[in-house]
């Protein structure tokens, strides 16, 4: 099956300051998407992309589908403590709905 | 909208028994999806229903988890017996088609000890 790349896997940062994660794979997709999970939640999805070269923001979160169609990336913005979570990039398989994740980006900000 | 239902929240258990999860989607969502999340590891979906019909069963380990969508809308996902590596948490989710966001539930902590 279809593997994601995600770095990094954990980020420690103070909060205000920017964050920046990626995603990437040897295939190439024609949907890209960015979640959040909480602690004791289930994944909630944050932006979604479906065009190579598409750059979209949803508030403080910005997330853009690279060119290649086989990374994107997100970044948040001064962030803030409920930032913290664990952010996950998922794509469609190919033949149908199938969602593959990546092994998640576990942010944490300190006051 | 009330989102996707699942309980318990927790459950531990011995190696070797039994154990179901309980799911209730959205109403009026047609897709329902049942995912295994282990600790550090990004969700892997483990069987997908359109309706009360199976769509992908393809990474189920059928030999001891099976999953059933009475009346394609509340759906059950078992284990029997349970192994220790089937610790996890199992999330369900939900959309309106297969081609539309999904909405998962809180997920089911499953420990097997």
């Amino acid at each position: 099956g279809q593997q994601l790349n995600q770095s990094p896997q954990s980020m420690f940062i103070q909060e205000g300051e920017d964050v920046s994660m990626n995603c990437t794979s040897s295939s190439i997709f024609n949907t890209w998407l960015w979640y959040k999970q909480d602690p004791g939640e289930g994944p909630v999805l944050l932006i979604a992309l479906y065009k190579a070269g598409e750059l979209t923001s949803n508030g403080r979160l910005t997330a853009q589908f690279g060119i290649t169609r086989k990374d994107s990336f997100l970044n948040i913005s001064a962030s803030i403590p409920s930032d913290v979570g664990i952010y996950f990039c998922a794509t469609p398989e190919t033949s149908g709905s199938r969602l593959t994740f990546g092994e998640g980006t576990q942010l944490t900000v300190n006051p | 909208e009330a989102g996707v239902a699942q309980s318990p929240r927790y459950k531990i258990i011995e190696k070797r028994q039994s154990v179901a999860f309980w799911c209730n989607p959205i109403s009026g969502h047609a897709t329902l999806y049942w995912y295994q999340q282990i600790l550090g590891q990004g969700p892997k979906l483990l069987i997908q229903f359109q309706n009360n019909g199976v769509v992908d069963d393809s990474q189920l380990p059928k030999d001891r988890f099976s999953a059933e969508r009475l009346k394609g809308v509340d759906s059950t996902l078992k284990i029997q017996p349970a192994k220790l590596e089937d610790s996890a948490v199992y999330l369900c989710a939900s959309s309106f088609s297969p081609r539309y966001e999904q909405y998962f539930g809180p997920g089911t902590r499953l420990t097997v000890t």
